[in-house]
This record gives structure tokens, sequence and C-alpha cells, in this order.
């Protein structure tokens, strides 16, 4: 079975400094991706990075970095020059391909709360 | 990119009643649509996957019956929760996805209270 870890319920970060959350994954699966969303208090789901199973450089979009280390399962998020509107709660996905069926179906780790502080 | 929307965004209904929850791509055909619910302060939990023109696949534990989804063309998807009781009382949230593509297209969710 496919599971998603994240260890931390809650983490604080000083404003403008680098913060890294944590995620570990569980599949049996080769191909995979995974994900990592923002939820602020409106709910919305906001996607912020992707890393697929097979890409060997580490995933970047802008202020976010994915760490993947395959051989441990893992893949962080880094959130470099934190701002006081990354304050919100983020989600570490995994998305596998079943062989029954032609879409990805994607399960979330639990949730890590972000709070920046000023 | 990609919208989807959700109508309602909120609603409060009585117990016994049923409510209907529409998700909705705007800008594209999703081959998948998905709906997950979410509690306090939990994760996001996938409650069934619909295909257009197909009956949609449950998750285990997630009642076929209690939660009816028809999946009638291929921007838009429904999910009627029936006979209604306080503990359906959660976040909704579907997502839509195109072919042979990663990423998943979240609306913005739908607050059920269930009095």
């Amino acid at each position: 079975a496919q599971k998603i870890t994240q260890t931390q319920p809650g983490m604080f970060v000083q404003e403008k400094e680098a913060v890294t959350l944590d995620c570990t994954y569980d599949t049996s699966d080769q191909s995979y991706g995974l994900f990592w969303y923002k939820q602020p208090s409106s709910g919305e789901m906001i996607f912020l990075i992707y890393q697929g199973s097979y890409d060997e450089q580490n995933a970047t979009e802008g202020r976010y970095s994915l760490n993947f280390q395959k051989a441990r399962k893992s893949a962080n998020l880094v959130i470099s020059a934190s701002q006081l509107g990354d304050s919100a709660m983020y989600f570490c996905a995994m998305s596998s391909a079943s062989e029954k069926t032609s879409y990805d179906k994607v399960i979330f780790g639990p949730g890590t709360s972000l709070s920046v502080i000023p | 990119g990609a919208v989807v929307s959700q109508h309602p965004s909120r609603v409060i209904c009585k117990s016994g009643t049923s409510v209907k929850i529409e998700c909705r791509s705007l800008d594209f055909q999703a081959t998948t649509m998905f709906w997950y619910r979410q509690f306090p302060k939990q994760s996001l939990m996938l409650m069934a996957t619909s295909n257009e023109g197909s009956k949609a696949t449950y998750e285990q534990g997630v009642e076929k019956d209690k939660f009816l989804i028809n999946h009638a063309s291929l921007t838009l998807s429904t999910l009627t929760v029936t006979s209604a009781h306080p503990e359906d009382s959660s976040f909704y949230i579907c997502s839509a996805s195109l072919a042979d593509s990663y990423e998943q297209y979240f609306g913005p969710g739908t607050r059920l209270t269930v009095t």
C-alpha cells in the first residue's frame, strides 16, 4: 500500500529564513510522481512543485525546491526566504498509475502547518 | 492555467435532506475528476474517482449509495450527499486532470454543514 508520512505537525520559521518540510513515502511502484501543495486558511489547494520518480534533477520553482532522495524515499520541500504569506498547511502527495486504470490517483500526507514569524 | 470551479462554496442543510455539489472544469476537458473530503485539521481523503460516461470508482469505506457521483460530461461532475447527517459535515474538494498529465487542478472546495 502507498503511504505518505509528514512527521512535522507544525513548524515555525523566521521571516526571510529558509525552512525544510519533511516528507517520506512508501510505494512499490517504479513510476510515480511527488507533489507539494499549499493550503491557506481559505481552503484552496495551491500546487507548488512536482518531481517525477525518473527525474534526475531536483525540481525547483522559484523559492520552492524539492530535495528528492529516491533511495531514502524522501521528498522534502525547501522554502527559501520565507514570507509571511507562506503561513499555511503544506501537503506532500504522491501519484501513481494503477495497472487497471488510465489515471493517476493522488494520495496525501497528513500535512505540516507552517507559521512564519515576523 | 486550468481552472476548476465548485458550486456552491458553502451550503447548510438539514439532517435527512440531500445536497448536490457541482465541479466544473472551465477551460479544459477533464478526462478524470476526483472527489476528496477533508475534516478540520486533517488531510484530504480521496472518496472516489469519476470518469466521464462510466461509473465512479469509490475508495474503500466510502458508501456509494450515500455519495452519488455523476460525471455527465467532460466538464462536469456532481457529488450528491444523500440523507445527510451531521457527521457528513466536512469540506469537499474536487480536482480534475487531463489525459497524459500528472497535474491535478483543484476546485476551491465546498463547505457542507448539516444541522
